[in-house]
């Protein structure tokens, strides 16, 4: 069966240090990949989505960066974070191609940044 | 522009029934969906409906009416655990999906 993990689970980080949070995916190839970002009362902004190793594209521009040096990894960076960068972080897999595309969620990362 | 709307908060009681209401204006359709998401946690997928009409999968369906931007879903049978939000997502012709913002049930004893 396949899995998603992502991590750090709990993140408090100050303004201007860096952040890398990462995902995997397990028990699946080729998957397409995304990071959204959740925030209160709002609907889940999709940040970043691949289709493949390599290849990214990004929804809204921001100070964030995506990742995929692997099939199965997806990693979101940021060099130096902002105060609008709080919030809860989700990776979603789904397979390529298919007719419903439903999204298979990580467990999420919160973000705080002081 | 492209918008969800779905109602903030609904209360219900346990052993009842709700319909949480989605409305949406997308640039195209390829889908709507429904992912319940308890506090803290992350959306679990419920339902999908591209064509008119009912799904029903144990206590909880889902309804679409494509000419008139709307959806439902329905729980029966409330349980204490069905507390959590409740997120109507659609795939427009571009196939990215919009989320609206959730619906934040809470059952009552």
């Amino acid at each position: 069966s396949q899995t998603i993990h992502q991590w750090p689970a709990t993140l408090v980080q100050p303004v201007g240090s860096p952040l890398s949070l990462e995902c995997t995916v397990e028990g699946t190839s080729n998957p397409n990949l995304y990071w959204y970002r959740q925030a209160a009362g709002r609907g889940l902004q999709l940040l970043f989505y691949s289709v493949g190793i390599g290849q990214i594209s990004s929804e809204v521009p921001q100070n964030l960066s995506a990742s995929r040096p692997q099939d199965r990894q997806f990693i979101l960076s940021s060099k130096k974070l902002l105060l609008s960068d709080s919030g809860f972080y989700l990776c979603a897999w789904s397979l390529p191609d298919t007719h419903t595309g439903e999204l298979f969620f990580g467990e999420g990362s919160r973000l705080t940044v002081l | 522009g492209q918008n969800i709307d779905q109602p903030t908060e609904m209360t219900a009681t346990e052993g009842a029934i709700v319909q949480i209401n989605c409305t949406y204006q997308t640039s195209g359709f390829n889908g709507l969906f429904w992912y319940q998401q308890h506090a803290g946690e992350a959306p679990t997928f419920l339902s999908y409906n591209v064509l008119d009409g009912l799904e029903e999968k144990g206590r909880f369906s889902s309804f679409l009416s494509r000419s008139k931007g709307y959806s439902y879903l329905l729980l029966k049978e409330l349980q204490m655990k069905d507390s959590a939000s409740y997120l109507c997502a659609v795939r427009d012709s571009n196939y990215q999906l919009i989320w609206g913002a959730g619906t934040k049930l809470i059952i009552k004893p």
